[in-house]
């Protein structure tokens, strides 16, 4: 059972290189999301979709992009690093869609370095 | 604004002794509440939901939960710590905004349970 799968694992940038994450997940699952891990912060929202085709804004979507082509894929993008993106980033789906009352599932983590 | 708190950022507890982990929200609506757990380096895993009904909610690991809609509690418990609970814990609400709703988190408070 494949799940949630994040890739790459751990990635080291210069300050304004661009990159994606890549997020996939095989459980037909309508919302995706992509969370950034920082110590004393908890899990911050970076960006959501509840569908292919939809997607929005979460808490700090600042310098980054997303879209949503398929049910699947969600990948983060990165457009010119800064050492204050350094962080843990998590993806998320869940199966609940807009109403988004099911559980998150969660992909393993990419830390993401950038010098 | 809507939000969710987790006040401690650590709690230690004695194995066999009964733990509690706090979370107090702040929501428009019913609230629907979540507790996730993390172990180190993974992503986290989900441990259990209130929507409605009982306000006593069970769920893995024998953890539960505790709904308190006056004091906007929903505070984690279980009767007896094992050393395999230290990790660290996460509370969770949903919020409503015009487009979808979302998922947010509290800072996390650390789980350490001594032998």
């Amino acid at each position: 059972n494949a799940g949630v799968t994040q890739t790459p694992k751990f990635q080291v940038l210069k300050t304004g290189q661009s990159m994606t994450l890549q997020c996939a997940q095989d459980m037909n699952h309508e919302y995706m999301s992509w969370y950034r891990q920082d110590p004393g912060m908890g899990l911050r929202l970076i960006h959501y979709s509840v569908g292919a085709g939809i997607t929005d804004q979460g808490e700090v979507p600042n310098g980054y992009n997303v879209s949503r082509s398929t049910t699947e894929d969600f990948p983060l993008r990165l457009l010119s690093a800064a050492p204050s993106q350094t962080s843990v980033y998590f993806c998320a789906s869940s199966y609940s869609g807009l109403s988004n009352t099911g559980e998150l599932f969660f992909g393993e983590g990419s830390r993401l370095t950038v010098l | 604004a809507q939000s969710v708190a987790q006040p401690e950022d650590q709690v230690n507890v004695a194995e066999g002794n009964p733990l509690t982990v706090k979370c107090t929200y702040s929501v428009s609506g019913n609230p629907y509440l979540f507790w996730y757990v993390q172990y180190p380096n993974r992503g986290l895993q989900f441990l259990l939901k209130y929507i409605t009904g009982d306000n006593l909610v069970k769920g893995s690991y024998g953890f539960e939960a505790e709904f308190n809609k006056s004091q906007t509690s929903f505070h984690l418990k279980k009767p007896s710590a094992l050393v395999s609970d230290s990790a660290l814990y996460f509370c969770a609400v949903r919020v409503e905004y015009s487009s979808a709703s979302k998922i947010i988190f509290g800072s996390g408070t650390r789980l350490s349970i001594r032998p």
